[in-house]
């Protein structure tokens, strides 16, 4: 089985361009979370989404970012016209179940996002 | 809000060291408590985790127990290899919550 996919690994952009982040959760599970992780700082928890439905957003900046996870292919972290302090690792996890800490998020190998 | 404060690194150790990565927490509620690892070129694996106070978690060697008194959750091996070297997490999420609340990660790296 699979673990948690993300392309690209590395991408790098300059200053005004879009960045899509792609995330294929594992197999059988349908609930997906974005983390961001800036420089020297820990993961910082952005969006939960399941199929078709964002959960909860609270995490992510008002402006410039969205999130999507269609019913069919992956899921999507989008930033519009990148800045410089949007340079980070983008980290995707995802759960069979939703709800409850204790349910334990998978999680892929990230994607480095340069801007220039 | 909740956080996590962890060792700053980085560790770099002799095989067969001891390994300590003090990890301490703030949280309103009765959080669950996890250690995270990731190695080179890989996503973060479960460690292992607890979920009440003076629970122990252990796997791989690894042990952390949870201090609700001292709100710590340090990590221990008693005798590391070289295929330890990682970056490991502290993170913990309040009940019944799936985010998580992660420190800033910890590099340890073990030499021959």
């Amino acid at each position: 089985n699979a673990g948690v996919m993300q392309n690209p690994r590395h991408l790098v952009r300059r200053r005004g361009q879009e960045a899509r982040l792609r995330c294929s959760p594992m197999k059988g599970h349908s609930h997906v979370y974005w983390y961001r992780q800036l420089p020297e700082e820990g993961l910082k928890f952005m969006v939960y989404l399941q199929k078709e439905n964002i959960i909860d957003e609270s995490g992510m900046p008002k402006e410039r970012f969205s999130a999507e996870f269609p019913k069919e292919g992956p899921s999507i972290l989008r930033i519009q016209q990148v800045v410089r302090g949007d340079s980070a690792a983008y980290f995707c996890a995802s759960s069979p179940r939703g709800t409850s800490g204790n349910n334990e998020q998978f999680f892929g190998p990230g994607t480095r996002l340069t801007v220039l | 809000g909740d956080s996590v404060t962890q060792m700053e690194g980085p560790v770099t150790l002799s095989e067969e060291a001891f390994l300590t990565i003090n990890c301490t927490y703030t949280a309103t509620g009765y959080p669950s408590l996890f250690w995270y690892v990731q190695y080179p070129g890989e996503g973060l694996q479960l460690l292992l985790k607890a979920t009440k106070a003076d629970d122990k978690g252990s796997n791989k060697g690894f042990e952390a127990t949870y201090r609700k008194e001292t709100t710590s959750f340090h990590l221990e091996k008693g005798s590391v290899q070289v295929s330890d070297s990682a970056v490991y997490f502290c993170a913990l999420s309040d009940s019944d919550d799936y985010k998580l609340s992660f420190g800033a990660g910890t590099t340890v790296t073990v030499r021959a």
